[in-house]
């Protein structure tokens, strides 16, 4: 069954450093997505993106974060220069276009810890 | 705000019993979803409901979606200790694509 990957599964860094997370979403959906998990709270959207632009964002969502689909299968998530508070498990996640329920599925999520 | 708001919080019952998550909002819904969710893993999809009164089942889980679409619950036949773990509710309107979470209920089923 075809599934959302993420790499790294837990990524430490220092405040202030630059880190990308990687996703491969399933490969016949075109809409992508990044959420975020602090400990202990709820999911939060940070994105979504189609069709090689940002099709919402939240305000979690600044300058310090960004997208891109750099080929046919990844999508990254860039945080520019990392604060403690970045600290949460970060999920992708992907849909079909046509689905009428926008049925979203995610990735096993990357813990990052930012020191 | 669009708020989804689950409730309980948190259940611990025994095995074989019988158990009801709800999912309430004072929004309409298009479509609400229910995941399941293991710690330090990502949500995984269980089901999709998109039709006022829609009842969906999974094995031992019903599912409803409000003839309003502004709630949902889940029902749990004879729960079972591998049905332990947290149960989130996610949803999306008409305007925006991006999921709107509840808070979760953790379930605990005792052996």
């Amino acid at each position: 069954e075809p599934e959302v990957t993420q790499t790294p599964s837990h990524q430490v860094t220092q405040m202030g450093q630059e880190v990308i997370l990687r996703c491969v979403p399933i490969s016949n959906h075109l809409y992508f997505y990044w959420y975020r998990q602090i400990l202990g709270q709820k999911v939060e959207f940070l994105v979504s993106f189609y069709n090689n632009e940002i099709s919402e964002k939240s305000e979690i969502f600044d300058d310090q974060f960004s997208v891109e689909r750099p080929d046919g299968s990844n999508f990254t998530l860039k945080i520019r220069s990392t604060k403690l508070e970045d600290s949460a498990m970060y999920f992708c996640a992907s849909s079909e276009i046509w689905a009428v329920s926008y049925e979203q599925y995610f990735g096993p999520g990357t813990r990052l810890t930012v020191t | 705000t669009q708020l989804l708001e689950q409730s309980p919080q948190f259940l611990s019952i025994q095995e074989g019993e019988n158990l009801t998550v709800y999912c309430n909002s004072s929004s309409v819904f298009s479509s609400l979803q229910w995941y399941r969710q293991e710690p330090g893993e990502g949500p995984v999809l269980l089901v999709t409901v998109v039709t006022g009164g829609e009842v969906k089942k999974l094995k031992r889980l019903t599912f409803q979606f409000g003839d309003a679409r502004k709630d949902s619950s889940l029902h749990i036949t004879a729960a079972q200790p591998g049905d332990t773990g947290l149960y989130l509710c996610a949803g999306n309107t008409d305007s925006n694509y991006q999921l709107i979470w509840g808070a979760g209920t953790k379930l605990i089923i005792k052996p």
